[in-house]
């Protein structure tokens, strides 16, 4: 059975770095073809793909947010770790890791992250 | 990069009819990568089909999809209630795996 759960703050302030990590089971990155990724959804809105990383060590980032992302992984750990700089209030937004390569069957439950002063 | 636009963005449906979803690619998405994805209020998006026309495990098979191309249709045969939801397209032929900005499907 696959899950997935993301951690980290519930409210960071303009300007400072948002680290989250994913804690999943029931799959390994180390295996081939398997990947981990990260999307956002801003209060009301819609689905917004960040980053990608696979089980050999390949990222794909936003083109829009590449410069203030890094997606990096602890296979021993289960874990992958997504940070992100310079965080604005446009920022805000719940946050979801999901398992997949390409699309993505299985999400966490998401964590709601509030940039504010 | 592929911009996805899905139409119609409200759909208010009675129980029992068929729905039809709508998911225009900005350019052609290859292999017919596109996906769909249903979320309910509060709840994590969830596949309900993969490589344009494969439903998910233990997605009904009132929920079809098709297309190719920049063409990208979601059915949804003999709506029942708990479809209400945003069902969004994504496709993943190329990067980023961008996503459309869903459609809302409201069950009268």
């Amino acid at each position: 059975q696959i899950t997935l759960k993301e951690s980290g703050p519930t409210l960071v302030k303009p300007t400072q770095t948002l680290t989250l990590t994913c804690t999943f089971s029931g799959f390994s990155l180390r295996t081939t073809g398997v990947g981990v990724g990260w999307i956002r959804q801003p209060p009301g809105k819609a689905l917004e793909w960040l980053a990608l990383i696979y089980w050999n060590d390949d990222k794909r980032y936003s083109p829009s947010l590449k410069n203030r992302l890094t997606i990096t992984k602890d296979t021993s750990k289960n874990q992958v770790v997504l940070a992100l700089t310079n965080m604005d209030p446009l920022d805000t937004a719940t946050y979801y890791c999901a398992h997949g390569a390409v699309y993505f069957d299985y999400w966490g439950q998401g964590t709601l992250v509030t940039v504010s002063s | 990069e592929i911009v996805l636009t899905q139409s119609p963005g409200t759909l208010s449906m009675s129980p029992g009819e068929r729905a039809t979803l709508s998911c225009r690619a900005s350019q052609s998405v290859s292999s017919r990568y596109l996906g769909w994805y249903q979320q309910k209020p509060g709840q994590a998006p969830r596949l309900l089909s993969h490589g344009a026309s494969s439903r998910a495990t233990g997605i009904p098979d009132r929920f079809s999809g098709s297309g190719s191309g920049t063409d990208f249709t979601l059915t949804i045969n003999r709506l029942e209630p708990e479809d209400s939801a945003v069902y969004y397209c994504q496709q993943y032929g190329s990067s980023p795996r961008t996503f459309g900005q869903g459609t809302k499907v409201e069950i009268k």
